[in-house]
């Protein structure tokens, strides 16, 4: 069986500051690894993803993960974030029946 | 560009009234999924389509059906629904692979309402 736990519901930070957002996993099988953001009245869209290889992913937005197989970990990370930033973001993991199981979700707000 | 259309991108219906919500992709994709998402909550898969097979989720209702006429399109009708019914209906594709490696591409979805 496969789960994800975001251990943030909400993430306030300022405009400019780096932000982390957390992500652990669980899971039986090959472990494929994605970040999705969702922006008020729209869908999901892909940031990131980890297959293979290199444990430092970077995605679209200046948005890069690192996965850490011992702590089973997938954080999300930015160095500057901006106001556009703000939305939702979801961890999921992939690995058994074309399904994804996601987080709960952590809701990125940005201060100016 | 290839992608996933939901129309419409707002429904309202009334108690008890059929409804029909439609996605089309242009991807290709032999994979088509339904999600429900509700204010502040992950998506929660309804069923998928692995190319003509229907794969319905254990704890969706019977009240949710599904028809995939060809490879482009796919709908969710709701029989009768209800205010429980009320949410984000997203829907997604994606390429047949070998234990989930290959992301899910979204359309914007529909938001239903009922009245």
């Amino acid at each position: 069986a496969q789960s994800v736990t975001q251990l943030d519901s909400q993430v306030p930070v300022f405009e400019e500051a780096p932000v982390e957002l957390r992500c652990n996993y669980s899971s039986s099988v090959s472990v494929y690894l994605f970040w999705y953001v969702q922006y008020p009245n729209q869908g999901l869209q892909l940031l990131l993803k980890y297959l293979s290889g290199s444990t430092l992913v970077k995605g679209i937005n200046g948005f890069e993960a690192e996965f850490n197989k011992s702590q089973t970990s997938f954080h999300l990370r930015k160095p500057s974030v901006h106001i556009s930033d703000t939305a939702e973001y979801f961890c999921a993991v992939g690995g058994g029946a074309q399904k994804l199981v996601f987080g709960q979700g952590t809701r990125l707000t940005i201060n100016p | 560009d290839a992608m996933v259309i939901q129309n419409p991108r707002y429904q309202v219906t009334q108690f008890g009234k059929p409804v029909t919500l439609s996605c089309s992709q242009t991807l290709n994709h032999n994979v088509m999924y339904w999600y429900q998402q509700k204010s502040s909550q992950a998506p929660k898969l309804l069923f998928h389509y692995y190319d003509k097979d229907f794969n319905n989720e254990a704890d969706t209702p019977d009240n949710f059906q599904s028809r995939r006429p060809n490879t482009s399109f796919c709908f969710l009708d709701i029989r009768s629904p209800g205010l429980g019914d009320a949410a984000m209906y997203l829907c997604a594709t994606s390429r047949d692979t070998q234990g989930g490696s290959q992301p899910q591409h979204f359309g914007d979805g529909t938001r239903l309402s009922i009245l």
